[in-house]
């Protein structure tokens, strides 16, 4: 069985460019939600996908959205990049729709912004 | 929305030891309630969970309590051994949105 899995491990970007984050779900699962993680602090939640829609937010702008495709796995959009934005990425599938379950994270996907 | 709070920040026991860590949530619609445990370099996984009809929960030397009318709840390690280091989050889940305290560092000394 294959864990949930996310690319690119590390990646640079600067302020104002645009980055695009993937995760491919563990086997079985249908939801897949996207954490961020900032240095020293716990996940903070942005979404929730299940079935290719979105099903739950987090406090976060617009300019952070996601996709999820056909095969479940998913992709986590962020515009107009932040200085704040630096952060270890995570995703996390589970097997059910509503997010009351165990979340299978992935070892994520750090962002640094310049 | 939902705010968990997670004390303490930091934790270091001898090994052998026993160690808490107790987290607090806002939203009385909170029904589920998991503690992760991160290593470094690697992502959170789930080392024990509770659910709100159930007040304590037991695997090995890991037990979580929980009081919902407090709205709090607890994580006790007992024996714990150097593996036993990592960040430890709590959370407090309603349907579709998981919520995570700030983490607590523990740190066993052989």
């Amino acid at each position: 069985e294959t864990g949930v899995t996310q690319s690119p491990t590390h990646l640079i970007k600067t302020r104002g460019q645009q980055v695009t984050l993937r995760c491919s779900s563990q086997s079985g699962h249908n939801t897949v939600s996207w954490y961020q993680q900032a240095l020293g602090q716990g996940p903070q939640f942005i979404f929730q996908y299940y079935r290719e829609e979105e099903n739950g937010r987090g406090n976060f702008p617009p300019r952070f959205s996601g996709l999820q495709f056909p095969n479940y796995s998913s992709e986590l959009n962020v515009n107009a990049l932040e200085l704040d934005d630096s952060a270890l990425y995570l995703c996390a599938s589970s097997p059910t729709g509503q997010n009351t379950g165990e979340l299978f994270f992935g070892e994520g996907s750090r962002l640094t912004v310049l | 929305g939902e705010n968990v709070e997670q004390h303490p920040s930091t934790l270091s026991v001898q090994e052998g030891d026993s160690a808490v860590i107790k987290c607090t949530y806002s939203d009385s619609a909170s029904n589920y309630f998991p503690w992760y445990k991160q290593e470094l370099g690697k992502g959170p996984q789930l080392i024990i969970d509770i659910r709100s009809n159930v007040g304590e929960k037991k695997d090995q030397r890991i037990a979580v309590t929980l009081n919902k009318t407090a709205k709090h709840f607890s994580l006790h390690i007992t024996e714990t051994q150097p593996e036993d280091s990592a960040v430890y989050f709590c959370a407090a889940s309603i349907p579709n949105d998981m919520r995570f305290g700030a983490g607590t560092r523990l740190t066993v000394k052989p």
